[in-house]
């Protein structure tokens, strides 16, 4: 089955500076990759998802690029704000699947006023 | 517009005791329907999905099932809880199509005392 890995476990940064969180896969047959927003306690939510027909999406401030050679993707943030304070997961699903997703151990990030 | 609901938000269960967890989807039809368990500090993991009324399939083994009655109505249920049974349990529905996003519940924190 499909492996996803994910770092890194823990990221604090200054407001205002950027931040990447990293995720690999292993099986060459997923081709969506959706980011998951999950806030203390909370469920969590989407916030950004990439197809394997696209190799780069940008929201606002939030973009993610994938790399279907080496199989790995990462979600940037920039001009990050105390809101972006979560935890982030990443996930991998493959086609014709039922839409079952992997997601890798989720980023904590931290950003510091 | 579509609405999951799941209940209780938590539960304090013993050892040994039965388990059954509730979600509902409303607004939509024929979905397809996740059990998903968080562990403290980690990521989701997939437990069960169905793709139609008593259609359920299990992606780990484990001392939990699950069935779903009805095409919007799907339930996680144990005999006896283990202490690792523990967590956060998340469900979650999706289009049928492919490489669509899930949509999680509120989620229900489990704790097996």
């Amino acid at each position: 089955g499909e492996n996803v890995e994910q770092h890194p476990s823990t990221l604090s940064v200054q407001e205002g500076d950027s931040a990447v969180i990293k995720c690999t896969y292993s099986d060459s047959a997923s081709n969506y990759f959706p980011w998951y927003k999950q806030e203390l306690g909370k469920r969590p939510q989407l916030i950004i998802d990439i197809r394997s027909n696209v190799g780069e999406k940008k929201d606002q401030r939030i973009a993610v690029t994938l790399n279907k050679t080496a199989k790995h993707f990462s979600l940037h943030i920039t001009e990050t704000q105390p809101e972006d304070s979560a935890v982030y997961f990443c996930a991998a699903s493959r086609a014709r699947d039922f839409n079952k997703f992997y997601f890798g151990s989720g980023t904590k990030l931290n950003v510091k006023p | 517009s579509q609405t999951i609901h799941q209940w209780p938000a938590t539960l304090v269960q013993p050892v040994g005791s039965p388990l059954s967890l509730e979600c509902t989807v409303e607004g939509t039809s024929n979905p397809n329907l996740y059990w998903y368990r968080q562990a403290a500090g980690r990521g989701l993991q997939l437990l069960f999905y169905s793709i139609g009324i008593d259609q359920i399939s299990s992606e780990v083994p484990q001392n939990l099932s699950a069935s779903r009655p009805q095409d919007r109505q799907f339930i996680l249920s144990s005999k006896k809880l283990l202490l690792s049974d523990s967590g956060f349990y998340l469900c979650a529905w999706s289009w049928t199509g492919a490489n669509t996003e899930a949509f999680f519940g509120q989620g229900t924190r489990l704790t097996v005392v």
